[in-house]
């Protein structure tokens, strides 16, 4: 089974321009989270969706959208992309989003803005 | 504010115990989770404590005191596996996570 896929691994950026990395699940989860992990931090919320069609604002949103048209797809999208946005990107899902279930988490996709 | 705090790293030798300790302030308090996450890998869950005591798992372990805001993981029988980071998080009133910055704990033979 896939669990959950991103895309891509990694990625070299311009500042400036824009990109969306995507996320996928077959696991039919109704909540999907993206995350930021720095060195030194913890994970950073940076928006959430608790079902298809709902989607709200982490910890850091600034700087980034979010859309969930389906229960399987929750991209991620910077409009405009800045060397602060380098980090590894981290999609994860789980059943509901009561927070006594698991959060299952892609492999991550590593961004460097230059 | 709030805050989750784990030491940064810890080194232990196989075959040993070792106890990876995380205080908690959070506005609310809904569960506390540990998470592992091998070096390039993506976290996977170890375990979920809402209430106070200890919950065992095999070699794993966790303990959750929610007056003290304090929390372990506690490892058994340490093989060289083991190797990673362990990451503490909090649900707060929001429900959402706190995430701590994760305890890197090296395993040596």
């Amino acid at each position: 089974t896939a669990g959950i896929t991103q895309a891509p691994t990694s990625q070299i950026l311009a500042a400036g321009r824009s990109m969306t990395l995507r996320c996928t699940q077959d696991m039919r989860h109704n909540a999907m989270y993206w995350y930021r992990q720095d060195l030194g931090l913890g994970l950073r919320l940076i928006h959430y969706s608790n079902t298809a069609g709902t989607t709200g604002k982490g910890e850091v949103p600034d700087g980034y959208s979010v859309s969930r048209a389906n229960t399987d797809d929750f991209p991620l999208t910077l409009a405009s992309a800045v060397p602060s946005q380098t980090s590894v990107y981290f999609c994860a899902s789980s059943d509901s989003a009561d927070l006594n279930t698991e959060a299952f988490f892609g492999q991550g996709t590593r961004l460097t803005v230059v | 504010g709030q805050n989750i705090d784990q030491p940064t790293e810890m080194t232990a030798t196989e075959g040993a115990i070792v106890q990876i300790n995380c205080t908690y302030q959070t506005s609310g308090f809904n569960g506390l989770f540990w998470y592992q996450q091998h070096a390039g890998e993506a976290p996977t869950f170890l375990s979920y404590n809402v209430l106070d005591g200890l919950e065992e798992k095999g070699r794993f372990s966790s303990f959750l005191s929610r007056s003290k805001g304090y929390s372990y993981l506690l490892l058994k029988e340490l093989q060289m596996k083991d190797s990673a980071s362990y990451l503490c998080a909090a649900g707060d009133s929001n429900y959402q996570l706190i995430w701590g910055a994760g305890t890197k704990l090296i395993i040596k033979p």
